[in-house]
């Protein structure tokens, strides 16, 4: 079935970047996004990425999509103490279903 | 402001009780879902709805569930029969960009059973 994972944990300077990887499982995937979900909130979409491109660049974020290695990255230039969050990377199938599937998060810790 | 607006924020429940949590968009979205979080297993889909007066069981549908009488509201009911109810949930709305199905989030509801 279909499947995202994540990294459960990083932990970056204030002002190093940070990398966020995600692998999937669904070769027809169609979209992939990152979404941030600040304590007790929900979630806020970050970016999204179509399955044919190789990279998006949206300010400080770079979102790199490896589709032969199933890869998902997102990358936060200068990360500030205010990035501190989980991060979520999910995927949508290539059948005309409206479900995302998410992954269990990463929390970006960003230290002074 | 458009959004969506999930209510109550907290919630207690005794065991045996349903509740129901609300959840009203302004987005004039068609879809809408509910998922819930638990700590370390990111989020799960309970229900979902792609138009008025259908919906569909997500993967974890039983125990829940939900109507869709109205585009604007999508509430879900926590019957006794669900195990395990204690739990953040989330609800959302979408519209589609260009093919991508983009998902609006409320604030969330979290639900402690005593």
């Amino acid at each position: 079935g279909e499947d995202v994972e994540q990294s459960l944990f990083l932990s970056v300077r204030e002002g190093d970047s940070s990398v966020i990887n995600c692998t999937y499982t669904d070769s027809s995937s169609t979209y992939l996004y990152w979404y941030k979900q600040e304590p007790g909130a929900g979630l806020q979409l970050l970016t999204y990425i179509f399955s044919n491109m190789d990279m998006k660049q949206d300010q400080r974020l770079t979102v790199l999509l490896n589709k032969k290695d199933k890869h998902l990255s997102l990358r936060i230039a200068d990360t500030q103490t205010g990035d501190s969050a989980i991060y979520f990377c999910a995927e949508k199938g290539g059948d005309s279903s409206y479900k995302l599937i998410f992954g269990s998060g990463t929390r970006l810790l960003v230290r002074p | 402001d458009g959004g969506i607006t999930q209510s109550p924020k907290y919630l207690f429940r005794k065991e045996g009780q349903n509740v129901t949590l609300s959840c009203e968009q302004n987005l004039n979205h068609d879809a809408m879902y509910w998922y819930r979080q638990d700590p370390g297993q990111g989020l799960r889909l309970i229900y979902y709805s792609q138009i008025v007066n259908d919906f569909q069981k997500g993967d974890i549908a039983e125990g829940y569930s939900v109507s869709r009488e109205k585009k604007e509201s999508f509430p879900l009911t926590v019957t006794s029969a669900q195990k395990n109810p204690t739990a953040f949930y989330l609800c959302a709305s979408s519209i589609t960009l260009s093919g991508a199905n983009v998902l609006t989030f409320g604030a969330g509801s979290r639900l402690t059973v005593l």
